[in-house]
């Protein structure tokens, strides 16, 4: 059973425009939600990160939106650049970030074109 | 410099053969992990060790055995491979209880059983 889900496996963008990756998770215990970005040959790096009393967490080009009712993020990366071509991947916890175990969607590429 | 490094990075192998996959972070973590990423893109926790010792173990078969010989080293032993034991495999590290900011990951070990 996934408790995150990223539905979209792909999303291509022009370089400069939006880039909305969406992820959904059925576990109602969650209570922190991360961001990683993947290039090809590397392990994930982090991105950007949710604490569940939040709706929005703003880093320069990326925001992060929960919707609690919904369970549901999202990432926005505004302008997309080129350099941010990788894969994407959600990733949902317990115990407020700070214990193991995080639950990882099976990702998104992004491809952003020039 | 690596903060969290594998080895070795490529393993090919037959059926029925021992192999191991050493990993090391020098981020004077306490805590640190083995994920799976299957063919189907999944990232799943195999094993979490804290301070060396064993704090999650995931469904995974008993031929699957991690070793910590200090909670800087975390190596993962397998027995007697399978077809379906190909996948890459990621270790990770964090500081327990310590910050919501997830795991640094190594660059993973793409393990082929032929």
């Amino acid at each position: 059973d996934q408790q995150v889900k990223q539905n979209s496996p792909s999303l291509s963008v022009q370089e400069g425009r939006i880039s909305i990756l969406n992820c959904d998770y059925t576990n109602s215990m969650f209570d922190y939600f991360l961001w990683y970005k993947k290039y090809p040959a590397e392990g994930p790096t982090f991105l950007i990160s949710i604490s569940s009393i939040k709706d929005k967490n703003e880093d320069g080009r990326f925001t992060v939106f929960l919707n609690k009712s919904a369970k549901h993020l999202s990432l926005h990366i505004v302008p997309s650049q080129p350099g941010d071509s990788a894969v994407y991947f959600c990733a949902a916890s317990k115990g407020g970030g700070s214990q193991g175990n995080l639950i990882f969607g099976k990702g998104t590429k992004l491809s952003v074109k020039p | 410099d690596t903060a969290v490094s594998q080895t070795p990075k490529y393993l090919v192998t037959q059926m029925g053969n021992d192999k191991s996959i050493k990993c090391e972070q020098n981020l004077g973590h306490d805590t640190m992990y083995w994920y799976k990423q299957d063919s189907k893109k999944f990232l799943k926790i195999m094993f979490s060790y804290n301070n060396k010792e064993l704090i999650i173990n995931e469904t995974v078969p008993n031929r699957f055995s991690p070793k910590s010989p200090d909670k800087a080293h975390l190596n993962l032993h397998i027995n007697s491979l399978e077809l379906g034991d190909s996948a890459v495999y990621f270790c990770a590290s964090s500081l327990l209880g310590q910050g919501p900011y997830g795991y640094t990951f190594g660059s993973g070990t793409r393990l082929t059983v032929v």
